[in-house]
């Protein structure tokens, strides 16, 4: 079985300070690993995902993430925060094949900017 | 292009009636996957539907169940109505749903009462 786990379900920066959110995954099978973002009262957008082509991968909005194998890890960071980046951000993993379309997420991480 | 649609956005029912949601993929797309979100339990995998059969199904009860029709469109029912099924219900379309991303909908709030 799969899962997830976010460290931290609450992260707060400061304006042009780094960003990172924390995703440990558990997975028997190579995953496909993916970070959305939730903005109050919307569905989930897709920032990055990861499907083995290349471990660092760049997504939208300055966001970008690392697959580190041996730590099971990938975190998202973003180099300096902006208050249109304040959401609720989900890491998944999907075991793909015909079970792509069956994500398991972590608990969420609610990113809050301050000026 | 349209993203994808959900409908009702918002919904009141009281225990033990049944409910329906329906959702209208991005053209072209063939699959279809919902999802519960809880403030308790998070985001959880329902079912996914693919060319009207479902492919793939998560741990919930029986009292949840979904279908697909031929233009793609999908409904969720849930019959029964618990508290706890108060949530708000996502679905997603891809593609092939194999190895492409995901659109997901804006949601539909039940509320159980």
């Amino acid at each position: 079985a799969q899962s997830v786990t976010q460290l931290g379900s609450h992260v707060s920066v400061s304006e042009g300070a780094l960003v990172l959110l924390r995703c440990n995954y558990s997975s028997s099978v190579p995953p496909y690993l993916f970070w959305y973002v939730q903005y109050p009262n919307q569905g989930l957008q897709l920032l990055l995902k990861y499907t083995s082509a290349a471990t660092l991968v760049k997504g939208i909005n300055g966001f970008e993430a690392e697959f580190k194998k041996s730590e099971t890890s990938f975190h998202l960071t973003k180099p300096s925060a902006h208050m249109s980046d304040a959401a609720e951000y989900f890491c998944a993993v999907s075991p793909g094949g015909t079970s792509y379309g069956k994500l398991t997420f972590g608990q969420g991480t609610i990113l809050t900017v301050h000026p | 292009k349209a993203g994808v649609t959900q409908t009702p956005r918002y919904l009141i029912k009281t225990r033990g009636q049944q409910v329906t949601l329906s959702c209208s993929p991005i053209s072209g797309h063939r699959s279809v996957s919902w999802y519960q979100q809880t403030p308790g339990q998070g985001l959880q995998f329902l079912f996914e539907y693919f060319s009207e059969t479902q492919r793939n199904k998560g741990n919930f009860p029986g009292r949840f169940s979904g279908r697909q029709f031929s233009n793609s469109r999908s409904e969720m029912n849930v019959s029964t109505l618990e508290l706890g099924d108060s949530a708000l219900y996502l679905c997603a379309s891809s593609r092939t749903g194999t190895d492409n991303e995901q659109f997901f909908g804006p949601g539909t709030r039940l509320t159980v009462l």
